[in-house]
């Protein structure tokens, strides 16, 4: 059974560059598409951007600018980078992977990125 | 495009309730929607997908349906139990996005 776990910095300054990482267990990235989801009490649950395997891209119009979502195969893992961060970031961030049906399932457990200085 | 649910809905245990989640522009009946629940400090699991349809697992007291006069999707929970509050999302796509409704609180007293 595939899970996912994310990784990374639970505090960012302001301005600063967030860098998680999603690891793929229990099966291979290859063959799918794997989403970054971020979850926040102001803004409820927004899809950032997907990757598929071989490395296609798709962001969500509202982030496309300051998103940067990566994969490495070696590692089974995919990565997100997002720029410029603000509070207005500050989420319960989540990896998924997509669906044929447009959906996300399974999802990671998610971890809180608090911005502040 | 926007989907809309109500903020909350409360219901006795035992009875029937019926989340609404309305999309602002687009053939709802075009793209899949899907329902999830979420308990607290826990990831979405995934309740309905493709409109109606329930992975394995998932009790048949729920299920999903869409209704084009209304362009909008519903999740029904039947016979409800109190290990049923929980937060559900409704979420659909388009050709540029993925959208999710900005969830239901669900208390069973």
């Amino acid at each position: 059974q595939v899970q996912l776990q994310e990784s990374g910095p639970g505090l960012v300054k302001p301005s600063e560059t967030l860098s998680l990482t999603c690891t793929v267990s229990g099966g291979s990235i290859s063959g799918y598409y794997w989403s970054w989801i971020r979850q926040s009490p102001g803004k409820g649950l927004e899809w950032i951007a997907y990757i598929y395997y071989n490395g296609n891209t798709d962001y969500n119009p509202s982030l496309k600018s300051r998103v940067t979502i990566s994969v490495d195969m070696s590692k089974n893992q995919f990565s997100l980078k997002l720029r410029a961060m603000t509070a207005a970031d500050t989420a319960v961030y989540y990896c998924a992977r997509d669906t044929t049906w447009g959906g996300f399932d399974p999802w990671g457990h998610g971890t809180l990125v608090t911005v502040s200085s | 495009f926007v989907l809309t649910q109500p903020h909350s809905v409360s219901e006795s245990p035992g009875k029937t309730v019926t989340i609404s989640c309305t999309r602002s522009s687009g053939n709802i009946a075009s793209n899949y929607v899907q329902w999830y629940q979420q308990r607290p400090g826990s990831a979405p699991t995934t309740l309905i997908y493709e409109h109606r349809k329930r992975p394995s697992g998932v009790p048949d007291r729920f299920s999903g349906s869409i209704d084009r006069s209304t362009n909008s999707a519903s999740l029904t929970i039947s016979g409800l139990e109190t290990e049923d509050e929980a937060d559900y999302f409704c979420q659909s796509y388009d050709s540029s996005n993925r959208v999710f409704g900005g969830g239901t609180q669900l208390t069973v007293l």
